[in-house]
């Protein structure tokens, strides 16, 4: 299936951890995207990286590290996870950064 | 990047129209307006942009004003599995900013 695909789904883990997740696209997109979507379910853009080039970058603290080894995979790495960090993330991506957004189905990650 | 207003929660039919409205006035010239909508903590699901014509595809139809400060999106019949949070956003390159977007309830 053409897809954003998302790996884990779930994520439990303590506090002061390090944890990734990884995305990978197979839509041919040249666009691809983090997303934060916190307890209040607003939708906050993390980063957007165009042809594996960090473009946008929203004050997102240096503990969040992506790394984009190619146009089709985007990963999060995050370093010294907070209790504020909890949120499910979504990956999604775009050809060009204009149109539809496709996105994936998303990781929890429960900071404990 | 476009202030979009839409009301938190709206009811519909199944059957009928569904009508969803976006204020977004401080839309620039060259900012497209989006629909998005959210099924139960999925990811986000493209429905439908414009720019200044009325657009229509297999989801739904979009109408935009003349003036270009204010949309609304069509479902023409709703159905139960339309359920879900639409959001109606601007966005230029590469950062799509969503709003509170409106809680639709398809009733039986």
């Amino acid at each position: 299936d053409t897809a954003v695909s998302q790996t884990p789904k779930y994520l439990v883990t303590q506090m002061g951890n390090d944890k990734s997740i990884k995305c990978e696209q197979n839509l041919g997109h040249d666009t691809m995207y983090w997303y934060k979507q916190d307890s209040k379910k607003f939708l906050k853009i993390m980063f957007s990286y165009n042809n594996k080039e960090l473009i946008i970058n929203e004050t997102v603290p240096n503990r969040f590290s992506p790394k984009s080894p190619d146009k089709a995979h985007l990963n999060l790495h995050i370093n010294s996870l907070e209790l504020g960090d909890s949120a499910v993330y979504f990956c999604a991506s775009s050809q060009g950064g204009l149109y539809g957004y496709t996105f994936g189905s998303g990781t929890r990650l429960t900071v404990v | 990047d476009a202030k979009t207003t839409q009301p938190p929660s709206m009811d519909c039919a199944e059957g009928r129209a569904a009508n969803l409205p976006c204020n977004h006035s401080t839309i620039s010239g060259n900012e497209y307006v989006y629909w998005y909508r959210q099924i139960h903590s999925q990811g986000p699901q493209y429905i439908i942009h414009g720019l200044k014509n009325n657009e229509t595809n297999e989801m739904a139809s979009l109408i935009i004003t003349e003036d270009r400060k204010s949309s609304t999106l069509i479902l023409p019949h709703a159905t139960l599995r339309d359920t879900a949070v639409y959001y109606c956003l601007g966005g230029s390159n590469y950062k799509l900013t969503f709003g509170k977007g409106t809680l639709l309830t398809v009733n039986p």
